[in-house]
């Protein structure tokens, strides 16, 4: 039962240009999203983040934008530049009583051309 | 801060063995998570640790099992090793009831 999922397994894009990453979930009771950025022989690195009752997060040239309604979520990153070539996870959070646990998308690899 | 560390880095072992991974978690923090990404897949959540107590698991077997310290640090012990359990093992600290968990840079693990 894939609860977060990331369709997209991979994405090119030109430097200076938006890179939209795309997730989409079924679980209403993810309370937190939160996308990580991975490169080769390090563990995820944490982005940024939205809350479930937020529809927009900004940092920096980082946007996370929420679509409750369609279970849809989407980092914008703007400019794109060559060090954000990655792969990027979307994680949902599921809380409540004892849990407190991330639930992972299977990642899009991200390339920004120069 | 030295930030989330694990040990070893890599490490082959042959089917049937027992393993054991370290993590000490980033300062300040009291959770410790561990989860297992295998190649081309997102991280799966194996357990988590708080007060040194196993407080939630996900859908893995009773082969894998953990301990949490005094000092808050965690290790992950995997028994009869399968082929299928090679991956790449992470270890995430966190505050318990905050939602952002960071992560180590994670334990190679090959099983031959």
């Amino acid at each position: 039962d894939q609860q977060v999922k990331q369709n997209s397994p991979s994405l090119s894009v030109q430097e200076g240009r938006i890179s939209i990453l795309n997730c989409d979930y079924t679980n209403s009771m993810f309370d937190y999203f939160l996308w990580y950025k991975k490169y080769p022989a390090e563990g995820p690195t944490f982005l940024i983040s939205i809350s479930s009752i937020k529809d927009k997060n900004e940092d920096g040239r980082f946007t996370v934008f929420l679509n409750k309604s369609a279970k849809h979520l989407s980092l914008h990153i703007v400019p794109s530049q060559p060090g954000d070539s990655a792969v990027y996870f979307c994680a949902a959070r599921l809380y409540g009583g004892a849990t407190n646990k991330l639930i992972f998308g299977t990642g899009t690899l991200l390339a920004v051309q120069p | 801060d030295a930030g989330v560390t694990q040990s070893p880095t890599h490490l082959i072992k042959t089917r049937g063995q027992q393993v054991t991974l370290r993590c000490s978690p980033k300062s300040g923090h009291d959770t410790v998570s561990w989860y297992q990404q295998a190649l081309g897949q997102g991280p799966q959540f194996i357990f988590q640790y708080y007060e040194e107590e196993e407080r939630q698991r996900g859908n893995f077997p009773d082969r894998f099992s953990g301990h949490q310290f005094p000092n808050y640090s965690s290790e992950l012990n995997v028994n009869a090793l399968l082929l299928g359990d090679s991956a790449l093992y992470l270890c995430a600290s966190s505050l318990i009831r905050t939602y952002e968990q960071y992560f180590g840079p994670g334990t190679r693990l090959t099983v031959t």
